[in-house]
């Protein structure tokens, strides 16, 4: 089965820029999007179809996808960034999350 | 207003069934595609299966295939989880989401209810 593989936590200055990996086989062949989670929150869907904005997310998260790697990048991060980020992609008519990364902004 | 509004969590003991129901208001439910994730407390997502606008497909994560059934009744705005043979590892706050696709690979979610808990325990 596919999967995606997410490092454990990041951490980040306020105001500097995060990047968030998400790896996979050939992932660059697949769209990959990214949800953030806070504690107690539902996922919030961040980035889509590799790096489109929903409606209402800021414009200081962006996404890319190449090759093996997919990556989430927030810049001039702030505190209300804190939270868990989670990439997904669609393979054989099955979901697969990654396991999920920590950002710690401190 | 897009609402997706899960219940039917409850605690349960080993070897038990559970309905759980999410109602959709705010959008045609009839022509998204839906989805099941689960959350185990602590940990990360969890896909659990999806249905197809008109219910003839359905798909199951191996950890709960032949166990869970996904369903849905259009007129109600209603999608549906009948889990049987319950286990501890069950456990889980379970979210109903709306699926976008696009293209051949591209699927997302793009809105999710509050969750409902089901715990599995003795």
């Amino acid at each position: 089965s596919y999967e995606l593989t997410q490092a454990p936590s990041v951490s980040v200055s306020p105001g500097q820029t995060a990047s968030i990996t998400c790896s996979g086989n050939r992932l660059g062949s697949k769209y990959v999007c990214w949800y953030q989670q806070k504690p107690g929150q539902s996922p919030v869907l961040v980035i889509y179809e590799d790096k489109m904005r929903p409606s209402g997310i800021p414009e200081r998260f962006s996404g890319s996808n190449s090759g093996n790697t997919a990556t989430l990048t927030i810049s001039g991060t702030q505190a209300l960034d804190e939270a868990d980020y989670f990439c997904q992609a669609w393979d054989s008519n099955t979901v697969v999350f990654g396991g999920g990364t920590k950002l710690t902004v401190l | 207003e897009v609402q997706l509004v899960e219940s039917g969590g409850v605690l349960v003991q080993p070897g038990g069934s559970l309905r759980l129901s999410c109602v959709a208001s705010g959008f045609t439910f009839s022509t998204y595609w839906m989805n099941w994730v689960r959350q185990a407390p602590g940990k990360g997502l969890e896909w659990v299966a999806n249905i197809k606008q008109d219910g003839s497909q359905t798909y199951y994560a191996d950890s709960v295939k032949g166990r869970f059934t996904i369903s849905r009744d259009d007129a109600k705005n209603a999608l549906n989880l009948q889990m049987n043979s319950l286990r501890a590892e069950d456990t889980a706050v379970y979210f109903c989401a709306r699926v976008i696709r696009s293209g051949n690979t591209g699927y997302h979610l793009d809105y999710w209810g509050q969750g409902t808990l089901v715990t599995v325990s003795s």
